[in-house]
């Protein structure tokens, strides 16, 4: 079974500023995608950003960006010019892309971002 | 856009009662899921709400307790049966595939609170 770990229960940066956030994953699987999600106070969760496995390029969105280090297992999001609306839980989630769990989400347990003026 | 909406947004019950939550959709899905997320703490997925079939529930979730519905490809129920304060989470439905902007990944409904006294 595939985990999924965010080490860092919280986080702070001040605004304009540049924060990452950690996540790795375990994983026998080859082929698979990687999400980052945020969920603020209202408690929706919106995608943040998405990689698919099988790319060696870093997706980007905007002031969002990842690193992803398939070798490493390692998927962290990078946030330029923090804005206080990004302030919220983000997660960290796995699918595989194996038939009989295809559809399936493994979350990371989180990390509470706070921005600062 | 798609539009995902779930009812109610919360309510407080008390213990030994349900509660049943609906989730609806605006366009056609593939498939749709319900997360829980206690307290403090990530996602948990519950079962995978089939069309025209009974639910695939997950290790430790069973019908009896989680009985869902999922009548057409846009709704879906999910029912908490005879709770106690344990049950108090959010619960959320999610999406995969259809008209979204990715067939590839999962959005999620705004989610609804419960509280069980």
């Amino acid at each position: 079974a595939q985990t999924v770990t965010q080490s860092q229960p919280e986080m702070s940066v001040q605004e304009a500023e540049t924060v990452t956030l950690s996540c790795t994953y375990d994983t026998s699987e080859s082929d698979y995608y990687l999400f980052w999600y945020k969920q603020p106070p209202s408690r929706q969760m919106i995608l943040v950003i998405r990689q698919e496995a099988y790319k060696q390029q870093n997706a980007t969105e905007n002031r969002f960006s990842v690193n992803f280090q398939k070798a490493a297992k390692s998927f962290s999001l990078k946030i330029s010019d923090s804005q206080l609306g990004d302030a919220a839980m983000y997660f960290c989630a796995y699918r595989s892309l194996n038939t009989g769990t295809a559809s399936k989400l493994t979350f990371g347990t989180g990390t509470r971002l706070q921005v600062t003026l | 856009s798609a539009v995902i909406s779930q009812k109610p947004s919360r309510d407080i019950c008390q213990r030994g009662t349900s509660l049943t939550i609906q989730c609806q959709v605006d366009s056609q899905v593939t498939m749709m899921f319900w997360y829980r997320q206690q307290p403090g703490q990530s996602l948990t997925l519950i079962a995978t709400a089939n069309q025209g079939s009974e639910a695939t529930y997950e290790s430790g979730f069973v019908i009896d307790k989680f009985p869902i519905s999922r009548p057409n490809l846009t709704f879906s129920t999910l029912t908490v049966s005879n709770m106690s304060p344990e049950d108090s989470s959010i619960y959320l439905c999610s999406l995969l595939g259809g008209v979204f902007p990715s067939t590839d990944t999962q959005y999620f409904g705004p989610g609804t609170r419960l509280t069980v006294l």
